[in-house]
């Protein structure tokens, strides 16, 4: 089953404008990962957030977590068409392995 | 250095036919993972390797689903008599270690439909 939403399903932008995309989840848990999809590269990782983290940056990248509302928000700055992607938060929880699971995505579309 | 790599990309079976799929991780990764991806959904946990041992098997559908990885490298997903629900893209993916604290590496995956 499904472990989050993500919010909006789609956002088209154009480039050079920022992209951000949330997501909520349902239990505790030990870190969120984002990951990136297309059908050029398949499922990539992004970024890594554990849970005492607020957040994160990685480049154009910027993440944070709020564990009280269970949330996670992604923003890409300046964003490119070769963002063009479908993007899914995932979530560990702190029992169990480090199983992902994973939100139902948001479909990305960067015109140029 | 080599990523993930799976075969068959693409597979197209008769209903009630047997598959196989199979997944190469990272060379000393320990932690294998398969996932099943519905059109539009996101991956869905199958079940999970440390090295030759399936820890979790929870997420396989049915029993006509098995998992192998007898060597601690190769993996391969079987299933059994292939029903159209079983029509998704399968994802294989690898860890460094068994932490929770790592990325996975997503190979390609195998594209399979059940007509």
């Amino acid at each position: 089953s499904q472990q989050g939403e993500e919010d909006p399903q789609a956002l088209s932008i154009q480039e050079g404008e920022n992209a951000t995309m949330n997501c909520s989840y349902k239990t505790s848990i030990n870190n969120l990962q984002w990951y990136r999809q297309n059908s050029g590269r398949g499922l990539v990782h992004l970024i890594l957030i554990r849970s005492n983290e607020r957040e994160k940056h990685s480049g154009r990248l910027r993440v944070t977590l709020d564990t009280s509302k269970k949330s996670s928000s992604l923003l890409i700055t300046a964003s490119r068409a070769a963002d063009t992607a479908s993007y899914f938060c995932a979530t560990v929880m702190n029992s169990g392995y480090s199983t992902l699971t994973f939100g139902k995505g948001t479909m990305l579309l960067v015109s140029p | 250095g080599a990523g993930v790599s799976q075969s068959p990309r693409y597979k197209v079976a008769k209903r009630g036919q047997d598959v196989a799929l199979r997944c190469d991780p990272i060379s000393g990764h320990v932690s294998l993972f398969w996932y099943q991806q519905a059109l539009g959904q996101g991956p869905e946990f199958l079940t999970y390797f440390q090295n030759e041992a399936q820890l979790d098997k929870s997420g396989l559908p049915s029993d006509r689903f098995f998992a192998e990885r007898p060597e601690g490298s190769v993996s391969t997903l079987k299933i059994q008599r292939t029903q159209q629900e079983d029509s998704a893209v399968y994802l294989c993916a690898s860890s460094f270690t068994t932490g929770t604290s790592y990325e996975q590496y997503f190979g390609p995956g195998t594209r399979l439909t059940v007509t």
